[in-house]
């Protein structure tokens, strides 16, 4: 059975720290991998994506995610958070041969202390 | 160009109430979802449809829910009746159809149904 799993419900980080948010996935099928975010009120916004070639992606706001395909992980970092980074983070995984439809992990809460 | 609409944001019923959630997606996307996320557990998929044809719904709980989409535009999701269990944000999400090839799907902002 296809799962993604975040081992962090919470996580607290002060401003201006770095971030790494931690997704681990098991798919019976070649992955294409997404990281997206909710924020308070808001719906789900992408911020990167992984479908192939180069492991080390970009998304919006200054975070990247790198697939590592030896430990079934596509980890989300950012260098630096902003008190505007503080959200709801979702792993989600899809596969062609599961007709593209996601599997989200269970998410996880960002907290920025300033 | 406007993204992907739900309507209504909000929605509280009783058990028993009947509830249809509307979603518009974005103009000229084939592919249109379904997701739902109950309180507590992970978001879900429920359903795809291709323009008008529901080409997965082995996500769907039960035959309370129903789906729609006349005219491969926009689409709803009826729940007759309402349970308890079925308060959670339901999400809709549309994509490109890509001809067989991996696609990013775009976010509504969900639907917050709340069943008393």
């Amino acid at each position: 059975a296809q799962s993604v799993t975040q081992p962090d419900i919470h996580i607290t980080v002060s401003e201006g720290a770095s971030l790494e948010l931690r997704c681990n996935y098991s798919y019976g099928a070649t992955p294409y991998l997404f990281w997206y975010v909710q924020s308070p009120g808001q719906g789900l916004q992408l911020l990167l994506k992984y479908f192939s070639g180069d492991t080390l992606v970009q998304g919006i706001k200054g975070f990247e995610a790198e697939f590592k395909r030896s430990q079934s992980s596509f980890n989300l970092r950012k260098p630096s958070v902003h008190w505007s980074d503080a959200a709801e983070y979702f792993c989600a995984v899809g596969a062609l041969k599961y007709g593209n439809k996601l599997v989200f992990g269970a998410g996880t809460i960002l907290r920025v202390k300033s | 160009e406007a993204g992907v609409t739900q309507f209504p944001s909000h929605s509280v019923i009783e058990k028993g109430q009947t509830v249809t959630l509307r979603c518009d997606p974005i103009s000229g996307h084939d592919n249109l979802y379904w997701y739902r996320r109950v309180m507590g557990k992970e978001i879900k998929f429920l359903l795809h449809f291709v323009k008008e044809s529901k080409q997965d719904e082995s996500g769907m709980p039960n035959n309370r829910f129903l789906a729609e989409r006349t005219g491969g535009t926009y689409s709803t999701l009826k729940v007759q009746p309402a349970e308890l269990e079925d308060s959670g944000v339901y999400f809709c999400a549309s994509s490109q159809d890509r001809r067989g090839r991996q696609e990013t799907q775009y976010f509504g902002p969900g639907t917050r149904l709340l069943v008393l």
